[in-house]
């Protein structure tokens, strides 16, 4: 168990809503990332970060923001959801060491459905 | 840019039997990462590689990190049904621990 947590697990919404999804970790890890999996494309990187306040964008951007006010949280934004959205997002932890950052920890996931 | 292609798509086997996928890139890795899926939820890790020729083991599956860099290997032995899932290999991608992903092998065991 990495510590993850992910909120709400599942959501349903209309066109135009905006929609917060919350990652919560208890591990103290620096990184954290936001993915979406679709059927077809397996696992894209949305946003991450590597610090309070620091981040970045991934392979999929377009559409989302992302905050991080604090270590433990990292919030995703859909600022006016569309039904391409539809999707389930994955966060992932990880942390600089000996084995190297690129090992990621998943959370249970967020199934997000925009009508 | 940067795939990985992962093969077979699918496969179906029966209990007992070795499992054999792999994963290739079109560019070099300095790291492979084999991940599990189980329905309705996260992706595991399994395995993790950093050096080229690496042959390393998790329980009954096993993971190799080729020689060339761009290829990555993942076996499962005497599979059993709890085996069933989608496996998922990752490289890195750039800098900050970015990791790109295939699109999965689905496993399923036939009882």
């Amino acid at each position: 168990d990495a510590g993850i947590t992910q909120s709400p697990r599942h959501k349903v919404t209309e066109t135009g809503t905006p929609v917060t999804l919350r990652c919560h970790q208890t591990e103290n890890h620096r990184y954290m990332y936001w993915y979406r999996q679709d059927p077809g494309h397996g696992l894209r990187l949305i946003h991450y970060s590597y610090g309070v306040k620091d981040t970045d964008k991934g392979e999929v951007s377009d559409g989302y923001s992302v905050s991080r006010s604090k270590t433990e949280d990292f919030l995703l934004t859909l600022e006016s959801a569309t039904s391409s959205q539809t999707s389930v997002y994955f966060c992932a932890i990880s942390e600089p060491g000996l084995a190297g950052y690129n090992e990621q920890f998943f959370g249970p996931g967020t199934r997000l459905t925009v009508l | 840019g940067q795939q990985l292609n992962q093969s077979p798509q699918s496969m179906f086997i029966q209990e007992g039997e070795d499992v054999s996928m792999n994963c290739t890139s079109s560019s070099i890795f300095n790291t492979w990462l084999w991940y599990k899926q189980d329905p309705g939820e996260g992706p595991v890790l399994l395995i993790a590689l950093y050096k080229a020729g690496e042959l390393t083991s998790n329980g009954r599956l096993t993971a190799q990190f080729g020689i060339t860099r761009k290829d990555s290997f993942l076996n499962i032995s005497a599979s059993i049904p709890s085996d069933v899932g989608i496996y998922f290999c990752a490289g890195p991608r750039g800098s900050q621990g970015n990791l790109i992903f295939g699109k999965g092998t689905k496993l399923s065991v036939k009882p």
